[in-house]
Protein backbone atom coordinates (compact mmCIF):
# COMPACT_ATOMS: atom_id res chain seq x y z
CA UNK A 1 0.00 0.00 0.00
CA UNK A 2 1.33 3.10 -1.28
CA UNK A 3 1.54 5.85 1.72
CA UNK A 4 0.95 9.63 1.24
CA UNK A 5 3.00 11.48 -0.79
CA UNK A 6 4.28 15.00 -0.72
CA UNK A 7 5.81 17.54 -2.76
CA UNK A 8 8.15 19.33 -2.62
CA UNK A 9 10.59 17.59 0.50
CA UNK A 10 12.27 21.09 0.88
CA UNK A 11 11.48 24.70 0.12
CA UNK A 12 13.36 27.82 0.32
CA UNK A 13 11.80 31.28 -0.06
CA UNK A 14 12.29 34.94 0.91
CA UNK A 15 9.45 36.32 3.29
CA UNK A 16 6.53 38.13 1.46
CA UNK A 17 6.44 35.21 -1.48
CA UNK A 18 4.21 32.66 -2.07
CA UNK A 19 4.29 28.93 -1.54
CA UNK A 20 1.87 25.47 -2.05
CA UNK A 21 2.64 22.22 -1.45
CA UNK A 22 0.91 19.55 -2.22
CA UNK A 23 -0.20 15.63 -1.21
CA UNK A 24 -2.01 12.91 -2.48
CA UNK A 25 -3.33 10.55 0.80
CA UNK A 26 -3.32 7.08 0.99
CA UNK A 27 -6.10 5.95 -1.56
CA UNK A 28 -9.41 5.33 -0.05
CA UNK A 29 -9.04 7.84 3.28
CA UNK A 30 -11.69 10.18 3.23
CA UNK A 31 -10.13 12.41 5.48
CA UNK A 32 -7.13 14.28 4.80
CA UNK A 33 -5.14 16.72 7.38
CA UNK A 34 -2.69 19.38 7.28
CA UNK A 35 -0.39 19.82 10.12
CA UNK A 36 2.42 22.99 10.76
CA UNK A 37 5.43 21.21 13.00
CA UNK A 38 7.58 23.89 14.34
CA UNK A 39 11.14 22.70 15.58
CA UNK A 40 11.12 21.61 19.11
CA UNK A 41 7.37 21.15 19.33
CA UNK A 42 4.38 18.45 17.85
CA UNK A 43 2.33 19.01 14.94
CA UNK A 44 -0.34 21.41 14.84
CA UNK A 45 -3.34 21.15 12.83
CA UNK A 46 -3.96 23.48 10.52
CA UNK A 47 -7.18 22.04 8.52
CA UNK A 48 -9.04 18.85 8.29
CA UNK A 49 -11.17 17.82 5.25
CA UNK A 50 -13.93 15.08 5.47
CA UNK A 51 -14.15 14.16 1.61
CA UNK A 52 -13.97 17.57 0.11
CA UNK A 53 -15.49 19.39 2.41
CA UNK A 54 -13.91 21.25 5.68
CA UNK A 55 -14.64 19.66 9.03
CA UNK A 56 -11.95 21.93 11.11
CA UNK A 57 -10.07 25.20 9.89
CA UNK A 58 -9.78 26.73 13.22
CA UNK A 59 -6.12 27.66 13.55
CA UNK A 60 -5.50 27.99 9.57
CA UNK A 61 -4.19 31.42 9.61
CA UNK A 62 -6.68 32.44 6.88
CA UNK A 63 -5.66 36.05 6.03
CA UNK A 64 -2.52 33.98 4.52
CA UNK A 65 -3.16 30.51 4.19
CA UNK A 66 -5.41 28.78 2.07
CA UNK A 67 -6.07 24.99 1.54
CA UNK A 68 -8.27 22.97 -0.89
CA UNK A 69 -9.30 19.47 -1.74
CA UNK A 70 -11.59 19.74 -4.62
CA UNK A 71 -11.95 16.25 -5.92
CA UNK A 72 -12.16 14.87 -2.56
CA UNK A 73 -8.52 13.63 -3.35
CA UNK A 74 -5.29 15.35 -3.55
CA UNK A 75 -5.05 18.80 -1.41
CA UNK A 76 -2.98 21.54 -1.88
CA UNK A 77 -1.71 24.42 1.11
CA UNK A 78 -0.78 27.78 0.01
CA UNK A 79 0.91 30.60 2.15
CA UNK A 80 0.68 34.12 0.57
CA UNK A 81 2.60 36.14 1.90
CA UNK A 82 4.99 33.61 3.72
CA UNK A 83 6.17 35.69 7.47
CA UNK A 84 9.55 34.35 9.00
CA UNK A 85 7.32 32.61 11.47
CA UNK A 86 6.03 30.15 8.81
CA UNK A 87 9.17 28.37 8.94
CA UNK A 88 8.43 24.52 9.76
CA UNK A 89 7.60 21.41 8.48
CA UNK A 90 4.11 21.24 6.85
CA UNK A 91 3.04 17.36 7.09
CA UNK A 92 -0.14 15.71 5.76
CA UNK A 93 -1.46 13.11 7.11
CA UNK A 94 -4.56 10.80 6.06
CA UNK A 95 -7.20 8.55 7.63
CA UNK A 96 -9.80 6.18 6.77
CA UNK A 97 -12.35 7.30 9.54
CA UNK A 98 -12.58 11.16 10.82
CA UNK A 99 -10.94 12.09 13.96
CA UNK A 100 -8.79 10.53 16.74
CA UNK A 101 -7.51 7.08 15.34
CA UNK A 102 -4.89 5.80 12.85
CA UNK A 103 -3.63 8.70 10.99
CA UNK A 104 -0.87 8.26 8.47
CA UNK A 105 1.61 11.07 8.01
CA UNK A 106 3.47 11.81 5.03
CA UNK A 107 7.38 12.40 4.83
CA UNK A 108 6.64 16.32 5.19
CA UNK A 109 7.47 19.82 3.78
CA UNK A 110 10.29 21.87 5.00
CA UNK A 111 10.18 25.48 4.51
CA UNK A 112 12.04 27.95 5.40
CA UNK A 113 11.42 31.28 5.06
CA UNK A 114 14.75 33.49 4.92
CA UNK B 1 -1.78 25.34 29.98
CA UNK B 2 -1.48 23.60 27.26
CA UNK B 3 -3.66 20.73 26.36
CA UNK B 4 -0.49 18.24 26.60
CA UNK B 5 2.40 18.65 28.23
CA UNK B 6 6.12 16.06 27.53
CA UNK B 7 9.47 16.29 28.77
CA UNK B 8 11.64 17.57 26.01
CA UNK B 9 14.23 15.40 26.92
CA UNK B 10 16.91 14.18 25.25
CA UNK B 11 16.85 11.38 27.15
CA UNK B 12 20.36 9.11 26.57
CA UNK B 13 20.31 5.36 27.27
CA UNK B 14 22.50 2.27 27.30
CA UNK B 15 21.38 0.15 24.84
CA UNK B 16 18.76 -2.61 26.17
CA UNK B 17 17.87 -0.43 28.42
CA UNK B 18 14.16 -0.12 30.00
CA UNK B 19 13.03 3.37 28.86
CA UNK B 20 9.90 5.10 30.58
CA UNK B 21 8.48 7.82 28.78
CA UNK B 22 5.54 9.95 29.84
CA UNK B 23 2.83 12.84 29.10
CA UNK B 24 0.62 14.67 31.05
CA UNK B 25 -2.37 16.07 30.01
CA UNK B 26 -5.52 18.63 30.81
CA UNK B 27 -8.47 17.92 29.84
CA UNK B 28 -10.51 14.86 31.31
CA UNK B 29 -12.05 14.79 28.20
CA UNK B 30 -9.52 12.79 26.55
CA UNK B 31 -10.29 9.05 26.43
CA UNK B 32 -8.09 8.40 22.77
CA UNK B 33 -4.63 8.11 23.58
CA UNK B 34 -1.75 7.12 21.12
CA UNK B 35 2.19 7.28 20.77
CA UNK B 36 4.07 8.33 17.41
CA UNK B 37 7.55 7.84 16.50
CA UNK B 38 9.23 9.91 14.46
CA UNK B 39 12.82 9.95 13.23
CA UNK B 40 14.57 12.90 11.93
CA UNK B 41 13.25 14.34 8.57
CA UNK B 42 10.28 12.06 8.76
CA UNK B 43 6.57 12.44 9.28
CA UNK B 44 5.08 10.66 12.70
CA UNK B 45 4.30 6.94 12.81
CA UNK B 46 2.21 5.38 14.70
CA UNK B 47 2.90 2.89 17.45
CA UNK B 48 0.42 2.43 19.71
CA UNK B 49 -3.05 3.16 20.24
CA UNK B 50 -5.37 2.92 23.67
CA UNK B 51 -8.70 4.06 24.24
CA UNK B 52 -9.46 5.06 27.91
CA UNK B 53 -7.83 3.69 30.89
CA UNK B 54 -5.09 0.55 31.57
CA UNK B 55 -2.43 -1.31 29.70
CA UNK B 56 -1.74 -2.46 25.97
CA UNK B 57 1.59 -4.44 25.13
CA UNK B 58 2.80 -4.71 21.67
CA UNK B 59 6.06 -6.88 21.46
CA UNK B 60 8.88 -4.63 22.92
CA UNK B 61 6.60 -1.71 23.65
CA UNK B 62 3.76 -0.92 26.23
CA UNK B 63 1.07 1.46 26.61
CA UNK B 64 0.28 2.75 29.97
CA UNK B 65 -2.87 4.99 30.56
CA UNK B 66 -4.35 6.21 34.06
CA UNK B 67 -7.27 8.93 33.34
CA UNK B 68 -7.58 9.45 37.52
CA UNK B 69 -3.76 10.83 37.22
CA UNK B 70 -4.11 12.29 34.01
CA UNK B 71 -1.02 10.69 32.94
CA UNK B 72 0.28 8.14 30.04
CA UNK B 73 3.33 6.29 29.97
CA UNK B 74 5.01 4.52 27.09
CA UNK B 75 7.63 1.46 28.04
CA UNK B 76 10.59 0.90 25.75
CA UNK B 77 12.17 -2.80 27.02
CA UNK B 78 15.34 -4.20 25.48
CA UNK B 79 16.05 -0.59 23.78
CA UNK B 80 17.74 -0.40 20.55
CA UNK B 81 19.92 2.15 18.99
CA UNK B 82 16.65 2.08 16.03
CA UNK B 83 14.90 2.96 18.49
CA UNK B 84 16.47 6.39 18.50
CA UNK B 85 14.03 8.69 17.81
CA UNK B 86 11.34 11.73 18.87
CA UNK B 87 8.53 10.04 20.61
CA UNK B 88 5.48 11.95 20.53
CA UNK B 89 2.20 11.24 22.43
CA UNK B 90 -1.18 12.47 21.10
CA UNK B 91 -4.70 12.01 22.55
CA UNK B 92 -8.76 13.38 21.65
CA UNK B 93 -12.01 13.83 22.71
CA UNK B 94 -13.54 11.29 20.64
CA UNK B 95 -13.02 9.36 17.52
CA UNK B 96 -14.59 12.05 15.55
CA UNK B 97 -12.70 14.87 16.73
CA UNK B 98 -9.27 16.17 16.51
CA UNK B 99 -5.96 15.23 18.10
CA UNK B 100 -3.72 17.26 20.29
CA UNK B 101 0.07 16.06 20.48
CA UNK B 102 2.73 16.86 22.74
CA UNK B 103 5.94 18.46 22.06
CA UNK B 104 8.14 15.40 21.61
CA UNK B 105 10.77 13.58 23.89
CA UNK B 106 14.10 12.89 21.73
CA UNK B 107 15.23 9.26 22.55
CA UNK B 108 19.07 8.60 22.12
CA UNK B 109 19.94 4.60 22.73
CA UNK B 110 23.96 4.23 23.13
CA UNK B 111 25.35 1.02 21.74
Amino acid sequence: EAGVAQSPRYKIIEKRQSVAFWCNPISGHATLYWYQQILGQGPKLLIQFQNNGVVDDSQLPKDRFSAERLKGVDSTLKIQPAKLEDSAVYLCASSLVQGAGEQYFGPGTRLTVT
Amino acid sequence: QKEVEQDPGPLSVPEGAIVSLNCTYSNSAFQYFMWYRQYSRKGPELLMYTYSSGNKEDGRFTAQVDKSSKYISLFIRDSQPSDSATYLCAMGRNNFNKIYFGSGTKLNVKP
